[in-house]
């Protein structure tokens, strides 16, 4: 079965300094990772994702994330975090057995602090 | 702007009602998926439409229902409401297995 966590429900990072939010997964097979990120009122935007290739894997608005085959994780970075960056951010993994819904964690609270 | 479109933006309704969420994908896009967000389960995949057909089962209540119709556009109907009911319902839609893009999500309030 797949399944992801994200081990933080909140992370505080001062505007400028680097930030990373935390996700773990597990599934059977390659992985298919995914981050979306949650504005207040708004959808999920699709943020970046990891099908194969380099681990590191580059998105929109200046995120990237890591994937770590061995530690089984795909955290999200930011090397200066802004203001607007405030938001809930979800990991996911895509289902291999056939369908292609996702799984998602449980969600990580990102405030930037002016 | 992702593209795929949900409407009505917000639903109140009483328990026991009855009523039904409409989805249009991206352009292009022939897969849908429905997806409920509540503050106790997260985020659940319910179900899959391709081209038409259903393709996969999640998390979903038998009192809960969906089609997609040649145009592509898809309905999640949702029946005999209760108060647990009342969630985000997030319309997803793509091009047969790469990355989903979400519409804007009903907010539904059953009281």
């Amino acid at each position: 079965a797949q399944s992801v966590a994200q081990p933080e429900d909140q992370v505080n990072v001062a505007e400028g300094n680097p930030l990373t939010v935390k996700c773990t997964y597990s599934v059977s097979g390659n992985p298919y990772l995914f981050w979306y990120v949650q504005y207040p009122n708004r959808g999920l935007q699709f943020l970046l994702k990891y099908i194969t290739g380099d681990n590191l894997v580059k998105g929109s608005y200046g995120f990237e994330a890591e994937f770590n085959k061995s530690q089984t994780s795909f955290h999200l970075k930011k090397p200066s975090a802004l203001v607007s960056d405030s938001a809930l951010y979800f990991c996911a993994v895509r289902d291999r057995t056939g369908a292609n819904n996702l799984f998602f964690g449980t969600g990580t609270r990102l405030t930037v602090i002016p | 702007d992702s593209g795929v479109t949900q409407t009505p933006k917000h639903l109140i309704t009483a328990t026991g009602q009855r009523v039904t969420l409409r989805c249009s994908p991206r352009s292009g896009d022939l897969s849908v998926y429905w997806y409920q967000q509540s503050l106790d389960q997260g985020l659940q995949f319910l179900i899959q439409y391709y081209n038409g057909e259903e393709r996969a089962k999640g998390n979903i209540l038998e009192r809960f229902s969906a089609q997609q119709f040649p145009d592509l556009h898809s309905e999640l109907n949702l029946s005999s409401l209760e108060l647990g009911d009342s969630a985000l319902y997030f319309c997803a839609s793509s091009v047969v297995e790469e990355t989903q893009y979400f519409g804007p999500g009903t907010r539904l309030l059953v009281l």
